[in-house]
């Protein structure tokens, strides 16, 4: 089974500060995720990655960097947390790119920005 | 644009009764793939089934079945005899196009009452 794994389950920061979010996957997939979920809204994509070293911005990608260093590693980046940045992170992987690839997700972090 | 509706915000039913989630999406893509994922209070989104817009045949896996109608747009799925564990919030998901960009619902949450 694939795994991803984030690094924290709950985070609490301040306004300000600079956070890293950390996700890993163990299965050799192509293609990563970082998705914020807030109620009502739903999941939204802030960036992904289909490789090491590329980007692309997601639907949100505003106050948020991303780092992909290596295959099985993808770091999302708040540069200055800010208290409308309080929200569930989601991480994922896929196999590959192409559209039929179903996305495999981790626990989440519960960031809270004070 | 891709949009998915998932018009039910909360449903609540008592258990082993049936229950449906609507799913309504718009695309102007041709091809494009379906996803059903469940989000347990543990928070890992997990992967339930794919469609593809050519295959329009029903599934049925165990109490789970889904409803794939092109010409309403709609990919729904049923729960029968619904059991405590089925709690959760539900996501209808569509992707199509180049590199994977998934667009979620916001997301049912079913409330199994035992």
């Amino acid at each position: 089974d694939v795994k991803v794994t984030q690094s924290s389950r709950y985070l609490v920061k301040r306004t300000g500060e600079k956070v890293f979010l950390e996700c890993v996957q163990d299965m050799d997939h192509e293609n990563m995720f970082w998705y914020r979920q807030d109620p009502g809204l739903g999941l939204r994509l802030i960036y992904f990655s289909y490789d090491v070293k590329m980007k692309e911005k997601g639907d949100i990608p505003e106050g948020y960097s991303v780092s992909r260093e290596k295959k099985e590693r993808f770091s999302l980046i708040l540069e200055s947390a800010s208290t409308n940045q309080t929200s569930m992170y989601l991480c994922a992987s896929s196999f590959t790119g192409r559209s039929n690839q179903p996305q495999h997700f981790g626990d989440g972090t519960r960031l809270s920005i004070l | 644009a891709q949009k998915v509706t998932q018009a039910q915000t909360e449903i609540s039913v008592v258990e082993k009764e049936d229950v449906t989630l609507d799913c309504v999406y718009e695309t102007r893509d041709t091809t494009y793939y379906l996803f059903w994922y469940k989000q347990p209070p543990s928070g890992e989104l997990v992967f339930l089934i794919r469609r593809n817009s050519f295959d329009e045949q029903n599934e049925i896996s165990g109490r789970y079945s889904w409803n794939f109608q092109k010409s309403t747009s709609s990919f729904n799925f049923t729960i029968t005899a619904s059991q405590v564990v089925d709690s959760a919030v539900y996501f209808c998901a569509l992707s199509s196009g180049g590199y994977q960009k998934v667009t979620f619902g916001i997301g049912t949450k079913l409330q199994v009452i035992p």
